[in-house]
């Protein structure tokens, strides 16, 4: 079946780049998303990509597809404290009712 | 903010018991969904909706059913909970196809919920 996978851990330094990494199988996922989630918090979206884009930037937050390698990354500019949390990477399943396929999860540490 | 609230936001119950958890919605969403969160897992899909009465399973219901009676309440519930269903549970909504056709969902608080 479809899976995605990220590297579980990031560590980076505040004002540094961080840049997370995903990879998929489902080559026919139409939109792939990011979500961040806080401690003891729901999945917030934060942004999103459709599978004829190669890159989308917004504000602080890149995201990069190459659809020939499945491999999708988010890059966050400037990193700030703020910045730490779990990022999940999503693709949509391409057949039933919007089922999104998550990865595990990226831990990101922001250290001064 | 998606207008989702979970209820309980936390739960602990015993081996056997039933259990049911409420997700509501307040903007007349048609997709609704229960996922489980565990560690290395990410979030997986236990079942969804796609309007009252209208509902199907995910990737993992074994030991799950759900209702939805209104489309403002969706309704997850565990006949005789076991530890191995102890997890954060998320429901999730997706807005109607109005507008731009991104399909994303949007996620309420969770409850943590453990079974001894």
């Amino acid at each position: 079946g479809e899976d995605v996978e990220q590297s579980l851990f990031l560590s980076v330094r505040e004002g540094d780049s961080s840049v997370i990494n995903c990879t998929y199988t489902d080559s026919s996922s139409t939109y792939l998303y990011w979500y961040k989630q806080e401690p003891g918090a729901g999945l917030q979206l934060l942004t999103y990509i459709f599978s004829n884009m190669d890159m989308k930037q917004d504000q602080r937050l890149t995201v990069l597809l190459n659809k020939k390698d499945k491999h999708l990354s988010l890059r966050i500019a400037d990193t700030q404290t703020g910045d730490s949390a779990i990022y999940f990477c999503a693709t949509r399943h391409s057949g039933g009712y919007n089922k999104l396929i998550f990865g595990a999860g990226t831990r990101l540490a922001v250290h001064p | 903010d998606a207008g989702i609230t979970q209820s309980p936001r936390h739960k602990v119950t015993e081996t056997g018991t039933p259990v049911t958890l409420r997700c509501h919605q307040t903007e007349n969403h048609r997709y609704m969904y229960w996922y489980r969160q565990d560690p290395g897992h990410g979030l997986r899909l236990i079942h969804y909706s796609y309007g009252v009465k209208d509902t199907d399973k995910g990737e993992v219901s074994d030991g799950y059913s759900v209702s939805r009676s209104k489309t403002e309440d969706f309704l997850l519930t565990l006949e005789s909970a076991t530890s191995s269903q102890t997890s954060v549970y998320f429901c999730a909504i997706r807005p109607g196809l109005a507008g731009g056709h991104s399909y994303e969902q949007y996620f309420g608080p969770g409850t943590r919920l453990t079974v001894t």
